[in-house]
């Protein structure tokens, strides 16, 4: 049973281009978490999502970040016209959905990591 | 905004030695996570306590929570180089199983 996947692991984009980022969940899983990681800090919550909803988008940014997650394929995080400041790393996390996280963890992938320029 | 805050931020010791970090929080919470994190890798789950319980251990980590005074450690029992990683908490929010985070603490294991 494959992990959580996320790719790219790395990404360069210039000031103004677009970065999409790529996570498939655990097999089974249906709930999936992104979040935001600058050097020496802790994880910042972004948005929660289930299959074709998004359940809380409290996190995001209101201009230039979207987040879906299909019926089928990868939950993708979308970063518009990029600035300096989005450079950071950028974690997803999945969990079955069943009792929720009071019974248990959430599983994260290793992280795609964009440095814009 | 961040819910838990770890301290110390930083923590430096010899293998062997026992590592404390402890976490505070501020609003009432279902349970309370621990999570480690690699440099440059992602978080891995190390052990979950509910709001009533009040110590939990798995192998060298035991975990207390006291929510009356809304918080929690980490102890990790005769520290080895490989225990070297930053260890975050992480609490329940908002009813939607939205895990929030603290700043971490960095440990650092020197052989």
């Amino acid at each position: 049973n494959a992990g959580v996947m996320q790719n790219p692991r790395h990404l360069v984009r210039r000031r103004g281009q677009e970065a999409r980022l790529r996570c498939s969940p655990m097999k089974g899983h249906s709930h999936v978490y992104w979040y935001r990681q600058l050097p020496e800090e802790g994880l910042k919550f972004m948005v929660y999502l289930q299959k074709e909803n998004i359940i809380d988008e409290s996190g995001m940014p209101k201009e230039r970040f979207s987040a879906e997650f299909p019926k089928e394929g990868p939950s993708i995080l979308r970063i518009q016209q990029v600035v300096r400041g989005d450079s950071a790393a950028y974690f997803c996390a999945s969990f079955t959905g069943s009792g929720g996280t009071n019974t248990g963890e959430l599983f994260f992938g290793e992280g795609s990591r964009l440095t814009v320029l | 905004s961040q819910q838990g805050e770890e301290d110390p931020q930083a923590l430096s010791i010899q293998e062997g030695e026992n590592a404390t970090m402890n976490c505070s929080y501020k609003t009432s919470i279902n349970n309370l996570q621990w999570y480690r994190q690699n440099s440059g890798r992602g978080l891995v789950h190390l052990i979950l306590i509910r709001s009533n319980e009040r110590e939990k251990h798995s192998g060298r980590l035991r975990v207390t929570l006291d929510t009356s005074k809304k918080s929690s450690s980490l102890l990790i029992t005769a520290s080895r180089a490989a225990d070297t990683a930053s260890y975050f908490c992480a609490t329940l929010s908002g009813g939607y199983n939205k895990l929030i985070f603290g700043a971490g603490t960095r440990l650092a294991v020197h052989p």
